[in-house]
């Protein structure tokens, strides 16, 4: 069964270093997004993709926080610099393209098993 | 903008006993509605969702969920769990129309705990 990819699935770093995660589609889905769960809440949309293209980030916090989806395939988060309270579970998720016409289009969305961030 | 409310951040059922997880959504349309389970330090399983028809929904590993517009509900059953339910547990609506995403709005989650 096709699954979203992510990496790392764990990371450790200290305050004001860089890092980045990693998420990989399930193929033919154009729709990707990035969600972070912070423990004990639910997700919280950071950014969305249609293809290679932002829909939404209104949530991303910019001054820090990056997004890429340069093919329309995979995807990098990035976090520069990193603050304790990014410590937070980074979800990727994908779909078919909403309102994209066929009975295959449910508008579900299929997770990753998510990058831990810890920031120490 | 959409919401959505998740009552209860605990609940604890005995084992073999029913459950329903309760959700109410804030949405200017017709929404869409799902559920998702966690486990711990994994990702999101769909459970159910619902988007139009039957207002009772059948989904994975037993679960239901009923949708009433007039209460803005859309709760989750369960007519005898099981140990392996323990988990976290989503409702989230969706689309998103304000600003023409349709990213899916998650509530706040309720962990579900088995007694033997």
């Amino acid at each position: 069964e096709a699954e979203v990819a992510q990496s790392p699935r764990y990371k450790i770093t200290e305050k004001s270093q860089a890092v980045a995660f990693w998420c990989d589609p399930i193929s033919g889905h154009a729709t990707l997004y990035w969600y972070r769960q912070i423990l004990g809440q639910g997700p919280e949309l950071l950014v969305q993709f249609q293809d290679e293209s932002v829909v939404d980030d209104s949530q991303l916090p910019k001054d820090r926080f990056s997004a890429e989806r340069l093919k329309g395939v995979d995807s990098t988060l990035k976090i520069q610099p990193a603050e304790l309270g990014d410590s937070a579970m980074y979800l990727c998720a994908s779909s078919l393209a909403f309102g994209l016409a066929g009975a295959m289009n449910t508008g579900e969305l299929f997770f990753g098993e998510g990058s831990r961030l810890t920031v120490l | 903008a959409q919401s959505v409310t998740q009552p209860d951040i605990h609940i604890t059922v005995s084992e073999g006993a029913s459950l329903e997880l309760r959700c109410n959504y804030s949405y200017g349309a017709t929404p869409y509605l799902f559920w998702y389970v966690q486990s711990p330090g994994q990702g999101l399983q769909l459970l159910l969702k619902y988007f139009s028809g039957d207002t009772l929904v059948q989904g994975i590993k037993g679960f239901e969920a009923e949708f009433k517009r007039s209460q803005s509900s859309f709760n989750l059953r369960k007519p005898s769990v099981h140990w392996s339910d323990a988990a976290e547990y989503f409702c989230a609506v969706g689309p998103y129309s304000g600003g023409g995403a349709d990213g899916l709005t998650f509530g706040k989650g309720t962990h579900l705990i088995i007694q033997p």
